[in-house]
């Protein structure tokens, strides 16, 4: 399909372990976004990318989490020693307008 | 105080109503507004941009009031359909680009 995709879908780790979270967007698109959203709550920002840079990281919690986006297309976000806190659904979302396209999510679970 | 603030909600409406989401940002150099819809479990979809000159799309009316810093959302003759969060999405400021959304509006159409 043409939408933003996301893998995995779910995730489950323990606590402690890394996790990578990869986002596909739609061809094109140079903005690449990253939330997190708990339950009952609205899409938290982490990050913003333009092309390959990081034009705004201030919602990035920690320096537990890190993103990239090495060729300006696929992004991956990175999680260091998850905590059981870290456990929601990841969002990525992509756009060439303002408007922006979400993919379905990545939810995760740290036990 | 959050960027951007939406009705406490939940709203439970019955088929037909007309009901009314409010939204308020504390930005003033916010460039973009947009309402989206989410859907139980799923990622957030666009619903419609707002425009300055107020737009409608079918049963949905969105306003801006950029001198109160206040959007809104009508949607006339509830459908069951209807029944999601919506959430409020503004645009830019200091960050260009970034998307905040609002923590959403629950809006349940009962038949």
């Amino acid at each position: 399909g043409a939408g933003v995709s996301q893998t995995p879908s779910n995730k489950v780790t323990e606590k402690g372990k890394y996790v990578e979270l990869r986002c596909d967007p739609i061809s094109g698109h140079t903005a690449l976004y990253w939330y997190r959203q708990s339950l009952g709550q609205g899409p938290e920002f982490l990050i913003y990318f333009q092309g390959t840079g990081a034009a705004d990281d201030s919602g990035l919690p920690n320096d537990r989490f890190f993103a990239v986006r090495p060729e300006g297309s696929v992004s991956t976000l990175k999680i260091q020693r998850t905590e059981r806190g870290d456990s929601a659904v990841y969002l990525c979302a992509s756009s060439l307008s303002p408007e922006a396209f979400f993919g379905q999510g990545t939810r995760l679970t740290v036990v | 105080r959050k960027e951007v603030e939406q009705d406490p909600g939940p709203f439970n409406v019955p088929e037909g109503a007309t009901v009314a989401f409010n939204c308020t940002y504390s930005n003033s150099a916010s460039q973009s507004f947009f309402w989206y819809r989410q859907d139980c479990r799923k990622e957030p979809k666009l619903l419609m941009s707002v425009y300055s000159s107020g737009n409608e799309d079918g049963r949905f009316t969105a306003q801006l009031n950029r001198a109160s810093q206040y959007i809104s959302l009508l949607i006339r003759d509830s459908k069951l359909s209807d029944s999601a969060t919506y959430l409020c999405v503004v645009n830019g400021g200091t960050s260009y680009g970034k998307l905040t959304f609002g923590q959403g509006t629950i809006l349940t159409v009962h038949p």
